[in-house]
């Protein structure tokens, strides 16, 4: 039974346009969430998290919205460059994510494509 | 500033064998997580130690796994009698304290002949 859910194995989007990956969770202990995105052959690499206190973080081109209420969290990139091709983690902290309190609990990912 | 290190990149091992990955973390972090990634599969986690210390296994198989994080060195997985269902990318990544972002390493690639 999936704790975290990324339902859109892909999207494929236009350089310059804005990519949005969602993340739907399902318990509403998890208190922290982060999104990592990852290359082929390489380890994940942290973009940008939030805590369960806030409904927004902003950094730079990305921006982390979380709506607890829906238990949904999503990922903006605007605009979107070549560069941000690659597969997005969403990932999830907290008691009862299965990860321990304090490993984290991963969706299975979501393979962004940007498109010239 | 170094980031993660993990080593080897790659690791084939016939049925039975041993399997030893290694990690050594951030400088400065003491937090220390394992986790697996089966293809087409998220991260799951395996094990959460600090130096000396294993604060949390409860991901991890209960047979034939065992993690350390001594006081000097790397951290260790160690994959006793390795089986085709072994096979997998191991990731570990580091961070200062809990509840911090944490840092992956590129990972183990461990093949299973």
């Amino acid at each position: 039974d999936q704790q975290v859910k990324q339902n859109s194995p892909s999207l494929s989007v236009q350089e310059g346009r804005i990519s949005i990956l969602n993340c739907d969770y399902t318990n509403s202990m998890f208190d922290y969430f982060l999104w990592y995105k990852k290359y082929p052959a390489e380890g994940p690499t942290f973009l940008i998290s939030i805590s369960s206190i806030k409904d927004k973080n902003e950094d730079g081109r990305f921006t982390v919205f979380l709506n607890k209420s829906a238990k949904h969290l999503s990922l903006h990139i605007v605009p979107s460059q070549p560069g941000d091709s690659a597969v997005y983690f969403c990932a999830v902290n907290g008691v009862g994510t299965g990860g321990g309190a304090d490993g984290l609990t991963f969706g299975k990912g979501t393979h962004l494509i940007i498109q010239p | 500033n170094a980031g993660v290190m993990q080593n080897p990149r790659h690791l084939v091992r016939r049925r039975g064998q041993e399997a030893r990955l290694r990690c050594s973390p951030m400088k400065g972090h003491s937090h220390v997580y394992w986790y697996r990634q089966l293809p087409e599969e998220g991260l799951k986690f395996m094990v959460y130690l600090q130096k000396e210390n294993i604060i949390d296994e409860s991901g991890m198989p209960k047979e034939r796994f065992s993690a350390e994080f001594p006081k000097e060195g790397p951290s260790i997985l160690r994959i006793q009698q390795v089986v085709r269902g072994d096979s997998a990318a191991y990731f570990c990544a580091s961070s200062p304290s809990n509840h911090q972002p944490q840092h992956f390493g590129d990972g183990t690639r461990l093949s299973i002949l």
